[in-house]
């Protein structure tokens, strides 16, 4: 079945700043990476994906980007605001194997 | 409000006790997911349906485990003899699939989820 691993597990960064997360994927089958934004309580919310047809995209402040060569993706979030602290998830495959998580927290 | 809903959104069941949880889809979608997260982890898979059909179960979905969707709609998550590592966050998600691909990468929208504490 499909791994993905992702990094940081924690990232703290000050507002206005830029905020990167990785993850890593072993399935060369795997066509689909959505990224999530979970708040305390909630479901998981949908904030960007991306098909491997293309290689990057944006939107507003967010951007994908995914190399299938090296099975790696990564999420890009620009001009960080304090609402953008909460539990970042990365996915892979159709049936959304996710990454740990990772908690990003933007400092006023 | 037209998301996926679940209910109840916070169960407290003693060990051994049976329980079930329910999932309402975004109307038109005719797939539906569950998914079981625990704390500081992403979620994980237990199954899915296409319409009434489930069409895939992980190994995670014990026998004790069973889920139903009789029309097509709403679903259901029953867990019987309840025991403390069931205790996590069971989350639902729907989307839309088209052209009956079984493994096409349609958008999941994720439901609140039901947080089941097992004493």
């Amino acid at each position: 079945g499909e791994n993905v691993e992702q990094h940081p597990s924690t990232l703290s960064v000050q507002e206005g700043d830029s905020a990167v997360i990785k993850c890593t994927y072993s399935d060369s089958a795997s066509n689909y990476f959505p990224w999530y934004k979970q708040e305390l309580g909630k479901g998981p919310q949908l904030i960007i994906d991306i098909r491997s047809n293309v290689g990057e995209k944006k939107d507003q402040r967010i951007a994908v980007t995914l190399n299938k060569t090296a099975k790696h993706f990564s999420l890009h979030i620009t001009e960080t605001q304090p609402e953008d602290s909460a539990v970042y998830f990365c996915a892979a495959n159709y049936k959304l194997s996710f990454g740990a998580g990772t908690t990003v927290t933007v400092r006023a | 409000d037209t998301g996926v809903s679940q209910d109840p959104r916070h169960k407290i069941t003693k060990r051994g006790q049976n329980v079930t949880f329910r999932c309402d889809p975004i109307s038109e979608h005719n797939r539906l997911y569950w998914y079981r997260q625990t704390l500081g982890q992403g979620p994980e898979f237990l199954t899915y349906f296409q319409n009434e059909a489930q069409l895939e179960k992980s190994r995670l979905l014990s026998n004790r485990f069973s889920a139903e969707r009789p029309k097509g709609s709403f679903s259901t998550l029953e867990i019987q003899r309840t025991e403390q590592g069931d205790s996590a966050m069971y989350l639902c998600a729907s989307s839309l699939a088209g052209g009956g691909a079984h493994r096409s990468t349609d958008t999941q929208y994720f439901g609140p989820g039901t947080r089941l504490t097992v004493l």
